[in-house]
């Protein structure tokens, strides 16, 4: 069964740029979740998609947006980049329901530096 | 208070020797427990997932959950050096499918 997908796995872009992240999730499941992970700050939730609705969303700027596809996959987007936004995002994919089997598996994530 | 404390370490212990990792959280309706692994510049690796109280083993690994004492543990025995990374614990309860993440403790193993 093929992992979760992130592209691109490195991306170089100049402050004020926009940029689109993409994640595929496990085939099967419908619940993809954003993470911004950083030296300093750790993991730090960004945001849950389920079945094409957001469900949960972490404390971040709105510059920071998604959305899901009927298929699962999953896009992020992040505008007008500032220096900070510099970071390794990792997208999560997940069945979406909390009993067992239930457990988030991880892409190898997006290293994102800004310019 | 973060929700879930986690020592970042750096904790850096000989090859061979019985790891001890931990994580403690304040709120009570935590239900689901998971440790991950995460090689530097990688994405993390689920390692265990165990549900409410009790102890799970898997291999070298083993995760305790103490519901009474909000504390959770994984155990890692035979240490070995490509158990060198970062061990990121996440918990969740009934209501809300988000995970709640510590900060992660970065694991030495020395040959």
């Amino acid at each position: 069964k093929a992992g979760v997908t992130q592209t691109p796995r490195y991306l170089i872009k100049t402050r004020g740029q926009q940029v689109t992240l993409s994640c595929s999730p496990i085939s099967g499941h419908r619940s993809v979740s954003w993470y911004q992970q950083t030296p300093g700050q750790g993991l730090q939730f960004l945001f849950e998609y389920f079945s094409e609705t957001q469900r949960n969303k972490g404390n971040f700027p709105g510059r920071f947006s998604g959305r899901q596809f009927s298929n699962s996959r999953s896009e992020m987007n992040v505008s007008t980049l500032e220096l900070g936004d510099s970071a390794l995002y990792l997208c999560a994919s997940s069945r979406g329901d909390r009993g067992p089997g239930g457990e988030a598996f991880f892409g190898q994530g997006t290293r994102l530096t800004v310019v | 208070q973060k929700e879930v404390e986690q020592d970042p370490g750096p904790l850096s212990v000989p090859e061979g020797a019985i790891v001890s990792l931990n994580c403690t959280y304040s709120n009570s309706a935590f239900q689901y427990f998971m440790w991950y692994r995460q090689y530097s510049r990688k994405g993390p690796e689920l390692l265990m997932y165990t549900y409410s109280s009790g102890n799970k083993e898997d291999g070298r690994f083993t995760a305790q959950v103490d519901k009474s004492s909000k504390y959770i543990s994984l155990f890692i025995r035979d240490s070995q050096p490509s158990d060198s990374a970062t061990y990121l614990c996440a918990m969740s309860d009934n209501s809300n499918y988000q995970l709640i993440w510590g900060a992660g403790t970065k694991l030495i193993i020395k040959p």
